[in-house]
Order: C-alpha cells, then sequence, then structure tokens
C-alpha cells in the first residue's frame, strides 16, 4: 500500500485549503486515515481522522468547526480541508493509515507543504 | 485528553552507546503505545506499535516497554541511522495525541 499527497499549496490568512491523500494496492474502505500536522521545526501534531466504511470522523478540539475529512472510495482518497487558515496553519500535513490490528499509523504519505502568508 | 510527555527533549549520544527515551502518559492507556523514528524532511516511521511489538522489518536493537502511564524505547547499540527524531504516541482514545519528540544526536 501507499499513500501519494497532492502537492504544496501557498495561501493566504483567511483562506481554505484542500489536501489529497490517494491510496493504492489494498482495499480503501477497510482502513482508518488519519491526519498529523508538523510546523516548521516543531513536533508531530494530531488533526483527526476518518472511518470511510462508516463515515465517521474525529478532530482535534483546536481544529473544530474550521476542518472537514471526507473520504471517496472510488477515488481511494481521502481530502482534508482547512478554512480559515492562520500563519500558524503553516505546516507540513501528513496523512496515514492506521492498522486495524494494532491501532498505529503503519503507513504514511509523503507530506504536503502548505504555507500560509500574505 | 490525554497529554504525552517525553524526556529527553534531547540527547546526544556516540555509535555502539545504549539509548532510552522515557514517554509518560497523564493517564493510564494500558498498552496503546507506539512509537515513531522521523528523520529530517522525511515521514514519520512506525518503529513499536503496542508498546513493545517490533514493526515488521525494524531491528531488534530498537525495543520496547511498559504499561499503564510509563514506557520507554530503548536503542542498543547506536547506528549511524539511528541519529533521527523519536516521537511517542497514544491510541487509547481520541483525540490521539503525541509526545513532543526526542532528538538523538551525534
Amino acid at each position: 500500500v501507499q499513500l501519494v499527497q497532492s502537492g504544496a499549496e501557498v495561501r493566504t490568512p483567511g483562506s481554505s485549503v484542500r489536501v489529497s491523500c490517494k491510496a493504492s494496492g489494498d482495499t480503501f474502505n477497510s482502513f482508518t486515515f488519519t491526519w498529523v500536522r508538523q510546523a516548521p521545526g516543531q513536533g508531530l501534531e494530531w488533526v483527526g481522522r476518518i472511518i470511510p466504511i462508516i463515515d465517521i470522523t474525529n478532530y482535534a478540539q483546536r481544529f473544530q468547526g474550521r476542518i472537514s475529512i471526507t473520504a471517496n472510495e472510488s477515488a481511494s482518497a481521502t481530502f482534508l480541508v482547512l478554512s480559515s487558515l492562520k500563519s500558524d496553519d503553516t505546516a507540513v500535513y501528513y496523512c496515514a493509515r492506521i492498522d486495524d490490528d494494532s491501532d498505529a499509523f503503519d503507513i504514511w504519505g509523503q507530506g504536503t507543504m502548505v504555507i500560509v502568508s500574505s | 485528553d490525554i497529554q504525552m510527555t517525553q524526556s529527553p527533549s534531547s540527547v546526544s549520544a556516540s555509535v555502539g552507546d545504549r539509548v532510552t527515551i522515557t514517554c509518560r502518559a497523564s493517564e493510564t492507556i494500558e498498552t496503546y503505545l507506539n512509537w515513531y523514528q522521523q528523520k529530517p524532511g522525511k515521514a514519520p516511521n512506525l518503529l513499536i506499535y503496542a508498546a513493545s511489538t517490533l514493526q515488521t522489518g525494524v531491528p531488534s536493537r530498537f525495543s520496547g516497554s511498559g504499561s499503564g502511564t510509563d514506557f520507554a524505547l530503548t536503542i542498543n547499540s547506536l547506528q549511524p541511522e539511528d541519529f533521527a527524531t523519536y516521537y511517542c504516541q497514544q491510541s487509547y482514545n481520541s483525540p490521539l495525541s503525541f509526545g513532543g519528540g526526542t532528538s538523538v544526536e551525534i
């Protein structure tokens, strides 16, 4: 299984960004997918997750109201939309697969740099 | 929310050394604890899951221990490719959370 993410994005404060993550090589709906971000020089921060087969999402509290994680089974892809962007949303955003047995993030995308700047 | 605290934040070591990194959860997480290695400019890589189970393909010099609130990652006989940043992560409940990271430096 591989996860391939969309390319880097530059946005202005107050706008929105959509990042995609396409899975190949396995049954997409069998897994849970998660998003993690990393600001420059900082640690990893959990953003949210989606269970495509039952269309359930969980989000970190700090993003509530301005985040949406969706999945498209036919495209074998998950999408992160973050709105009302601020400069401190500048980060690399990673998608990852959560293994059903271990509950660990066992496969990661390559990361997508999102820069928020006026 | 469960807070994860790692220590130390950085450690200096030499090839061949043994290094131990600790991770403490703010409440019990049983053994729902995972460890990742991250190298600069790369995505994290899963090393250990369920506190002590080595992910397929990970060298046996890596080991994990602990349960409840206190956990450790040990690297025996440090190799040049092990110089990286290590993160713990709890998968006990949502919101999922990471420790602050430990940089293993030469």
